[in-house]
């Protein structure tokens, strides 16, 4: 276990649902991010949390918004989806947002959008 | 239109081979690089990562060489696993509007280990 934990593991939703995810980390790190692995594409940072501030949004559709109540914890909150936003929806902590901090992932949400 | 999936490319090997996985990277300035591996229904997990004033890093079975020159990087694994296969992915620096880094990956590559 990496010490960072989502859920749910699986979501089937409509386009005209709303739902959360969630992450956990249990590491003691000060930075939390979402990505996104679909089929067509490499993995692909969406948002970046330092100290529960957001300190980047990749150009993701307002469809998708997170919260960072806290360090420790980390939300998507998705509602109006599209099925192509169909995917594994990761996410990763690290001690900071520093290119020579290992992140560490949980292991993803697999999400399918009828 | 038809969608076209992501093609993986696959490296297939026995068990006890050494398996060697490449990776190409973009930019000449990137001065670190990391390796990620992601089993199946697991979110990718650290591996071993190489600064760029290093043309090799060692670690347990594995080897990372980097070739800036050609902006090449390759992970070998000796004595190759079952348990070793996975989706390889090489990453490298990229730079956040905000100011800070974080790491960009490459499209991966697939080890299928074969008993």
């Amino acid at each position: 276990e990496t010490g960072v934990t989502q859920t749910p593991r699986h979501l089937v939703m409509g386009m005209t649902n709303k739902k959360s995810l969630k992450c956990e980390q249990h590491l003691g790190h000060n930075a939390m991010y979402w990505y996104k692995q679909s089929a067509k594409k490499p993995l692909e940072l969406m948002f970046v949390y330092s100290l529960e501030e957001r300190v980047e949004n990749n150009s993701v559709p307002s469809r998708f918004s997170p919260e960072c109540p806290n360090s420790s914890h980390l939300f998507l909150h998705l509602h109006t989806l599209q099925p192509e936003d169909s995917a594994l929806y990761l996410c990763a902590s690290s001690q900071e947002v520093l290119l020579q901090e290992t992140q560490y992932f949980g292991p993803g949400t697999r999400l399918l959008v009828l | 239109g038809e969608s076209v999936g992501l093609h993986l490319p696959t490296l297939s090997v026995q068990e006890g081979d050494n398996s060697i996985i490449n990776c190409a990277y973009s930019n000449s300035a990137s001065d670190y690089f990391i390796w990620y591996k992601q089993e199946s229904g697991k979110g990718p997990q650290f591996i071993i990562d190489i600064r760029s004033n290093m043309d090799k890093r060692q670690g347990q079975r594995v080897t990372v060489l980097l070739n800036k020159t050609v902006k090449h990087l390759s992970l070998q694994i000796a004595a190759t696993q079952p348990g070793d296969s996975a989706v390889y992915f090489c990453a490298e620096p990229l730079g956040l509007n905000s100011g800070y880094s974080t790491l960009t990956f490459g499209k991966g590559t697939m080890l299928l280990v074969s008993p």
